[in-house]
């Protein structure tokens, strides 16, 4: 089966600690994405990649980190200077290039609280 | 990228239509008007795209006037599986490629029994 995988689905740190968030795809997409969302409120993006090896700052970067050393694979690190981590974390995947929009498929989210 | 506007929230009852209206009036030449859907604690998923006039899908119909300041997303004969958080978003391919959703809060619709 194809599509984009995220894990944990849940994951619980003490604050002043890096995690780092796994997010996978098999559909052979050139871009993927992180977003946070916040209770009752939309995603918000934090970093995208539209190629291997290079990567630009979405709405929310400060405090994250990211890496895209395989087409496949994006991780998200949630580093001690992000202020409030505890979310719901999105990561997705999509086709670049031609005209118009590209539809995004999403993973199924890790919840990261810390305390 | 184009801002949107939508109702915080819908009620509905099963088997009637639906129809959730999003203004976008600062709508640029080449956006496309895209609307998502998510249920609790799951990633949006696309329900349907277009650009003008109108849509049809399996699930949906998306109808967009000549002036495309807003679009109308109409779910037919909902049910209760239909109750989730619908979001309306605009935009197109940046001049640099880089390609970006700004998710605003959504419309929450509830289908009652």
């Amino acid at each position: 089966d194809g599509g984009i995988t995220q894990s944990p689905k849940y994951l619980f740190r003490k604050e002043g600690q890096n995690v780092t968030l796994s997010c996978e795809q098999n559909l052979n997409h050139d871009a993927m994405y992180w977003y946070r969302q916040d209770p009752g409120q939309g995603l918000r993006l934090i970093y995208y990649s539209q190629i291997v090896n290079d990567f630009q700052k979405g709405d929310i970067a400060e405090g994250y980190s990211v890496s895209r050393e395989k087409k496949e694979s994006f991780p998200l690190t949630v580093t001690s200077a992000q202020k409030n981590p505890t979310a719901f974390y999105l990561c997705a995947s999509s086709y670049t290039g031609g005209q118009g929009f590209h539809e995004q498929y999403f993973g199924p989210g890790t919840r990261l609280t810390v305390t | 990228l184009a801002k949107t506007t939508q109702p915080i929230s819908m009620d509905s009852y099963e088997g009637q239509e639906v129809n959730i209206t999003c203004s976008h009036n600062n709508i640029a030449t080449n956006d496309y008007i895209t609307w998502y859907q998510q249920f609790p604690s799951q990633g949006p998923r696309f329900i349907i795209q277009g650009y003008k006039t109108k849509v049809t899908n399996e699930v949906a119909s998306l109808f967009i006037p000549a002036d495309r300041k807003s679009s109308t997303l109409s779910l037919p004969r909902v049910s209760l599986s239909d109750t989730a958080v619908y979001y309306c978003l605009v935009g197109d391919e940046g001049l640099d490629s880089s390609y970006k959703l700004i998710f605003g809060s959504g419309t929450r619709l509830l289908v009652r029994p």
